[in-house]
């Protein structure tokens, strides 16, 4: 079965400008969570999507959403970059939101100029 | 925040057992323990997790102690690819929120 994947790999913007990132889950996993990992915070949970709804959401400013479409594949979008914006964005896949384990994609790597 | 605390950093002998402590004292009756592993910034990758029985995979057997306070997650014959930045994370039954905290960056040496 193929895991969770992610496009794109990397991505290079610059400040004030959007971005929008990819994620299809593992077949037949329906709940999509988003997370970003920088040095400095380390991994930080953003929000979590479960039949095209948002579940939770975690401590990002409205700057940050993300989207499930009805095969459950997610996007997740950040407007007016700014620097601090640059980190490895991960997403995780499960079957649903209960005590299903979560299994991460590769991440899509941002670098904001 | 994270509600686990990890060591570090650890270091290994090749072919030797791995053996990474965590606490988690404030841990709910409904909270699991979950362990994973992220290599060079790739994806964290699922290791195992358990409730309050010990529990085992072919990666690896996590220990729980009875009070549940504390966990030891055991890679039985360490090899150098199991170099990794190890979490240790407290997951409630019902919740994708995964707070991870700093981890514990494993070496394994020859």
């Amino acid at each position: 079965k193929a895991g969770v994947t992610q496009t794109p790999r990397y991505l290079i913007k610059t400040r004030g400008q959007q971005v929008t990132l990819s994620c299809s889950p593992i077949s037949g996993h329906r709940s999509v969570s988003w997370y970003q990992q920088t040095p400095g915070q380390g991994l930080q949970f953003l929000f979590e999507y479960f039949s095209e709804t948002q579940r939770n959401k975690g401590n990002f400013p409205g700057r940050f959403s993300g989207r499930q479409f009805s095969n459950s594949r997610s996007e997740m979008n950040v407007s007016t970059l700014e620097l601090g914006d640059s980190a490895l964005y991960l997403c995780a896949s499960s079957l649903r939101f209960s005590t299903d384990t979560q299994y991460f994609g590769p991440g899509t790597r941002l670098t904001v100029l | 925040d994270a509600k686990t605390t990890q060591p570090p950093s650890m270091d290994c002998a090749e072919g030797r057992a791995a053996n990474l402590p965590c606490n988690h004292s404030t841990i709910s009756g409904n909270e699991y323990v979950y362990w994973y592993r992220q290599i060079h910034s790739q994806g964290p990758q699922y290791i195992i997790h358990g409730l309050k029985n010990n529990e085992t995979n072919e990666m690896a057997s996590l220990i729980i102690t009875e009070d549940r306070k504390s966990s030891t997650l055991i890679l039985p014959h360490a090899t150098l690819r199991d170099t990794a930045v190890y979490y240790c994370i407290v997951r409630a039954y019902n919740n994708n929120d995964m707070r991870f905290g700093a981890g514990t960056r494993l070496t394994v040496k020859p």
